[in-house]
Parts: C-alpha cells; sequence; structure tokens
C-alpha cells in the first residue's frame, strides 16, 4: 500500500524556516517524481513545487522561487522542502504527492501538514 | 504561464442528477489535464487523468472529455458520497496549475 505521510509543520514567525520531510513507502520511491502542493486555510489547492528521481531537475510555482528548495534522499524514501524567509501568504496545509508515471499529475498525496507564519 | 478558470464555481444538485463542470485554460495543453475531488479536511484524490482516463478504482459514472484549451468533467449519477469540490489541474513542461475549484452541494 502507498503511503506518505508528512511531519515537519508547525507554527514559525514571519521570515523564519522551516523544514519540512515526507517519508514514503509502499513503492519504489526512486522510480517517481514528486511533488508539494499546499492549501491556503479555506482556499483552493497550489502547486509548490516537483522534482525528477534523481533531483536534477525540479521546478517552483513563482511565489516560493529563491525562498523553498524540494529535495529528496533516495535511499531514506523520503522528500523534502526547506521553507526559508517564511511569509503570512505561506500559510497552508502542505501535502506532498506522488507524480503519476508518464502522466502528469498525481495520483497519491499524504494528509498533509499544517504550516503557519505568524508573530 | 498557463492560468485555469473552472465553471461554475459551485453547483447545488440531487442525487441522481447529472452534473458537468468545465475547466478552460489560457492556451493549449493537449491532453495534459487532471481532475481531482476533495472533501472537507481531506487529502486531494485523482479521478481522471489525460483529460480523460479513469484512475483506478474510481466510479464510471465520473468521466473527463475535452483537449486543447477546454475539458469537461461529468458525473453521470450523484451519489451522497459525491458531493465534494473538484479541482482541474493542468501540467504545461512540469509546472503544474490548479483551477480554483468547483463545490458540488446538496440542493
Amino acid at each position: 500500500e502507498v503511503q506518505l505521510v508528512e511531519s515537519g509543520g508547525g507554527l514559525v514567525q514571519p521570515g523564519g524556516s522551516l523544514r519540512l520531510s515526507c517519508a514514503a513507502s509502499g513503492f519504489t520511491f526512486s522510480s517517481y517524481w514528486m511533488s508539494w502542493v499546499r492549501q491556503a486555510p479555506g482556499k483552493g489547492l497550489e502547486w509548490v513545487a516537483n522534482i525528477k528521481q534523481d533531483g536534477s531537475e525540479k521546478y517552483y510555482v513563482d511565489s516560493v522561487k529563491g525562498r523553498f528548495t524540494i529535495s529528496r534522499d533516495n535511499a531514506k524514501n523520503s522528500l523534502y522542502l526547506q521553507m526559508n524567509s517564511l511569509r503570512a501568504e505561506d500559510t497552508a496545509v502542505y501535502y506532498c504527492a506522488r507524480n503519476k508515471r508518464w502522466q502528469l499529475s498525481l495520483d497519491y498525496w499524504g494528509q498533509g501538514t499544517l504550516v503557519t507564519v505568524s508573530s | 504561464d498557463i492560468q485555469m478558470t473552472q465553471s461554475p464555481s459551485s453547483v447545488s444538485a440531487s442525487v441522481g442528477d447529472r452534473v458537468t463542470i468545465t475547466c478552460r485554460a489560457s492556451q493549449g495543453i493537449s491532453s495534459w489535464l487532471a481532475w481531482y475531488q476533495q472533501k472537507p479536511g481531506k487529502a486531494p484524490k485523482l479521478l481522471i487523468y489525460a483529460a480523460s482516463s479513469l484512475q483506478s478504482g474510481v466510479p464510471s459514472r465520473f468521466s473527463g472529455s475535452g483537449s486543447g484549451t477546454d475539458f469537461t468533467l461529468t458525473i453521470s449519477s450523484l451519489q451522497p458520497e459525491d458531493f465534494a469540490t473538484y479541482y482541474c489541474q493542468q501540467a504545461n513542461s512540469l509546472i503544474f496549475t490548479f483551477g480554483p475549484g468547483t463545490k458540488v452541494d446538496i440542493k
């Protein structure tokens, strides 16, 4: 069974940093692109970033470029999102998701972890 | 950047109704369009990928169509468990964009 479990969320002050983790199991993690998607309270979904199987390609939504970094450790079956210079508008539930093979869609999602940016 | 719009933003329907949701891309995206269902407090669930392919385990009352800029999600006979918010999502050069969502609630 495919499982994605996020952790690392919490309350952080504006300008602060946080590192999210996503532990993957039930599939060959190193064979899949992976993504982060966020959802602000009461709002819609916003794709944040994705990363190729070997980490050699990464893409970001414009609003986080230069502040967030996606990475992975295939030996640990883990995906990460390093978030720096956090702003109030980054407050959201952050989901880890698996990119469906050969398709540009997301077939498995974690339960999400809440990040709150507030003083 | 490619922008996505959805219509309607909300729809009230009854069990057994046929429901159609439209998604439009600001430029052509071939068939790189997916549909998701999200219930309150839960993660989204993939329903349709590649515009018209049904994800494994998804009931056949869900169907998708379209290509280029205009796409449609149809629920042929609405069931109680289908009341949720539906999002379309496009991918262009591995940059994903979601539509604003359509909430389907009980009439």
